[in-house]
This record gives structure tokens, sequence and C-alpha cells, in this order.
């Protein structure tokens, strides 16, 4: 079983619709990242966080540490926003352990 | 601020050739990273280092690939002789400093655009 679970793998949307994506681990964390890589290979840090919430512009990030899980959620969602959205833990080890991302395609 | 860079873009190589891959993460960064991500995957961590020093190159396969980071600023990896599985995308990421404490975060990470290798 993977250390860092993603669901869905595939999730394709039409404009402005609210998007979720879930990160479930299994392991002791001291920070949980969500990441997005364009086509091409690059890849943005979107948030980082260790409790509760945070907001940026049309992105949300939850993480509940007792059930070991974390959303993503794109409010209003836009073509723009397709890409792929990985969730990566920090774990005891002080590695990062990378969720195998979810493919998110958002059509006009 | 400048990101993280790395160079070259793209590289096409034959099995059994040799490679190189430059990053120069942004400065003042203290913690280096290397991750390979082979298409579809997630991507694995190949080594991290603190300033000049190896934090963690256990999923380093050292038979083949080196890494290093003489003057802990910009960072080298290579690859020889490469075989096919070795076509990948390889990231580098640099963050100001990496404190596991409880309670807090670490330091966001900052990626490279990544070399996209492919192993003909």
């Amino acid at each position: 079983k993977n250390e860092v679970e993603q669901s869905p793998q595939n999730l394709t949307a039409q404009e402005g619709e609210f998007i979720t994506i879930n990160c479930s681990y299994s392991v002791g964390i001291s920070a949980l990242h969500w990441l997005q890589q364009h086509p091409g290979g690059g890849i943005v840090s979107l948030f980082m966080l260790s409790s509760g919430k945070k907001k940026h512009g049309r992105l949300i990030a939850t993480i509940n540490i007792q059930e070991k899980h974390s959303s993503l959620h794109i409010t209003a969602s836009h073509p723009r926003d397709s890409a792929v959205y990985i969730c990566a833990v920090s774990g005891s080890a002080r590695q990062l352990t990378f969720g195998s991302g979810t493919q998110l395609t958002v059509l006009p | 601020e400048a990101g993280v860079a790395q160079s070259p873009r793209y590289k096409i190589i034959e099995k059994r050739q040799s490679v190189a891959f430059w990053c120069n993460p942004i400065s003042g960064h203290a913690t280096l990273y290397w991750y390979q991500q082979i298409l579809g995957q997630g991507p694995k961590l190949l080594i991290q280092f603190q300033n000049n020093g190896v934090v963690d190159d256990s999923q380093l396969p050292k038979d083949r690939f080196s890494a290093e980071r003489l003057k802990g600023v910009d960072s080298t990896l290579k690859i020889q002789p490469a075989k096919l599985e070795d076509s990948a995308v390889y990231l580098c990421a640099s963050s100001l400093i990496f404190i596991r404490r409880r309670g807090e975060g670490n330091s966001p990470l900052h990626f490279g655009n990544g070399t996209r290798l492919t192993v003909t």
C-alpha cells in the first residue's frame, strides 16, 4: 500500500464547477504539500500546511491530522487550472513522499 | 526572486552513454533535492543535500548515479552509464531550510522546470 494515496486519479470538469481532490496518508507527518504540475514538467508549490485550512485565490487546502486526510478545492474552475495536482507529505525520515497525482482537465 | 534553474531542458542519449544535469537553486536555499519522475508517477527522491552535505541518498542507484554540491550552491547529477529505464524527468528543488518541529511545517519547496531525459 502506498503511503500517500490520491483520488481521483483523473478528473474532468466543466468550467465553473467546484472541484475536490483528496489525499490520504498513512504515516506521521510534519507537513503536507499540494503541488501543481503543468505539461512540460514544471512544478509549483501551492500550499504547505500542517493543520487547519489555507486559502489562496480560488484554491483552498484543508487538512485533518487525526484522520490523516487532506483536500484541495478549486472554486469556479477554469481551463487554465488543467494540470496534475500532487500531494506530498514530509515525514519523520525528513523525506518527501509523493502521491501519484490527479490529472485535472477543465473543459470550456 | 529568480527561480530554480535547471539545464539542459531536454536530453536524448543512447544507452550506455553518460549524461549530466545541472541545477542552480534559489539564492540562500540550504536544502537541495534531486527527484526522478517517471511518466505517470509522482517524483521519487534521489538525493537530498543540506548545504554541501548529503542528508539522504538511500534511493540513489549509486552504481550509475552520482551527485555533488561541492560549494553548497549549485549541483550536478550524473548518470554513467545510462539505461533505458532512466528515461524520466529529473527535477531539482530547493528550500530555505528543512526543519522538523512538532506542529510546524517545513519550508516551501521551489522546483525547477526539470530536464526530460530520453534514453534510446
